[in-house]
Order: C-alpha cells, then sequence, then structure tokens
C-alpha cells in the first residue's frame, strides 16, 4: 500500500532563511507526488506536483521540489521564506483505488519567525 | 466565487447524537471525496463517490454514511458520534478527466464530540 512519511512534525525557520520541507513515499510504481499547503481556516491549496520527466519541480510562491527515486524522497525547498508561508505542509502520493484518491503525509507545521 | 462549500464550519456535539455534514460543489465535478485529518495522521479517506447516486467506502468508513443524490452534494452522515470522530472533515471534488491534480478542497469541517 501506498505511504508518505514527513519526518518533522514542526520546523521553525527564520524570515529569509532557507527552507526545506522532508518527505518519503512508498510506492510500488511511477508515483504521482504533491505538496499541498493548508493556511489556518482554509483548504489545501496545491503547491506543486511530479507527474515524469523533469525531476526539479517548480510551484506557485516560489517552492519548488526535488524527485529522488532513488531516496524515495520529494522533498519541498524555498530559498528565502516569508513571515505568509507560515502553514501545514503535507505531501501526497496519488493511488489509482478508491477513485484516485491522495494518500497523505502526517503534515509538517511551519513557523517563521521575524 | 466557484468552489466547495462546507457547511457547517464548526459543531460539538454529544456522544449519541447523529448530524450531516454538507459538502456543495458548483464545478459540476463527478467525483467527490470525504477526509477527516486527525493530527500526527495527515488526511485519511472515509467515503468517496464517483457519480449521482453511487458512494463507495475508503479507508475508514467505519461510523460514518454518505449519500448523493444530486451531483453537486455529498453528504456525510454520523449516526452516533462518538468521541473518536472528533477531528477536522475536508470535501473535495475532482473532475472525471482532469488527474489527481485536478484536486478541489473545501475550507473544512471542525467537529467536536464531548
Amino acid at each position: 500500500a501506498q505511504s508518505v512519511t514527513q519526518p518533522d512534525i514542526h520546523i521553525t525557520v527564520s524570515e529569509g532563511a532557507s527552507l526545506e520541507l522532508r518527505c518519503n513515499y512508498s510506492y510500488g510504481a511511477t508515483p504521482y507526488l504533491f505538496w499541498y499547503v493548508q493556511s489556518p481556516g482554509q483548504g489545501l491549496q496545491l503547491l506543486l506536483k511530479y507527474f515524469s520527466g523533469d525531476t526539479l519541480v517548480q510551484g506557485i510562491k516560489g517552492f519548488e521540489a526535488e524527485f529522488k527515486r532513488s531516496q524515495s524522497s520529494f522533498n519541498l525547498r524555498k530559498p528565502s521564506v516569508h513571515w505568509s508561508d507560515a502553514a501545514e505542509y503535507f505531501c501526497a502520493v496519488g493511488a489509482m483505488e478508491y477513485g484516485n484518491k491522495l494518500v497523505f503525509g502526517a503534515g509538517t507545521i511551519l513557523r517563521v519567525k521575524s | 466565487n466557484a468552489g466547495v462549500t462546507q457547511t457547517p464550519k464548526f459543531r460539538v456535539l454529544k456522544t449519541g447524537q447523529s448530524m450531516t455534514l454538507l459538502c456543495a460543489q458548483d464545478m459540476n465535478h463527478e467525483y467527490m471525496y470525504w477526509y477527516r485529518q486527525d493530527p500526527g495522521m495527515g488526511l485519511r479517506l472515509i467515503h468517496y463517490s464517483v457519480g449521482e447516486g453511487t458512494t463507495a467506502k475508503g479507508e475508514v468508513p467505519d461510523g460514518y454514511n454518505v449519500s448523493r443524490l444530486k451531483k453537486q452534494n455529498f453528504l456525510l452522515g454520523l449516526e452516533s458520534a462518538a468521541p473518536s470522530q472528533t477531528s477536522v472533515y475536508f470535501c473535495a471534488s475532482r473532475r472525471v478527466n482532469r488527474g489527481l491534480d485536478g484536486y478541489t478542497f473545501g475550507s473544512g469541517t471542525r467537529l467536536t464530540v464531548v
């Protein structure tokens, strides 16, 4: 069965510092991978996705992620964090069962200190 | 604005009470999903629907029922609420010819069972 692990429950970074959020997945075939962001009181918004091709994908809000098959990882990065980036971030893998569901990691809460 | 609307946004129930959560989408999406979000566990699929009049169980269906009498609405029912059902519930929808990146999420319903 598919699974996603986000090892860091909370991360705190200073505004302007770089950010990397870790994600490891377990999936038998070529994965469809996603990063979502959830701001307080809001639904989930898609940041970026990887289906195939270039392993470095660009997303919205200046985020990027790199797919590394050998490490089963899909880490999210941003070179300079803004206070508005404080939110919860979810990594997800697409699964063909259950009507094409998304399997989510537990989430990482990002705090940004000024 | 087009999207997924969930009502209510907050609710407190006593153990044994029943309630229905409503999810409404105005995008003519075929697929609809109910997830629950619990700390440290990410989002887990409760039930889903691939079209009007059809529903199916997801990963954690026990204690919940659903109905999709109209294409735009997906109802989640709790017949006899239990404290273990305290959670944030998210509805999502997707067009059948869109891939896994075509999800639209609602802003969630925070349910507390005391």
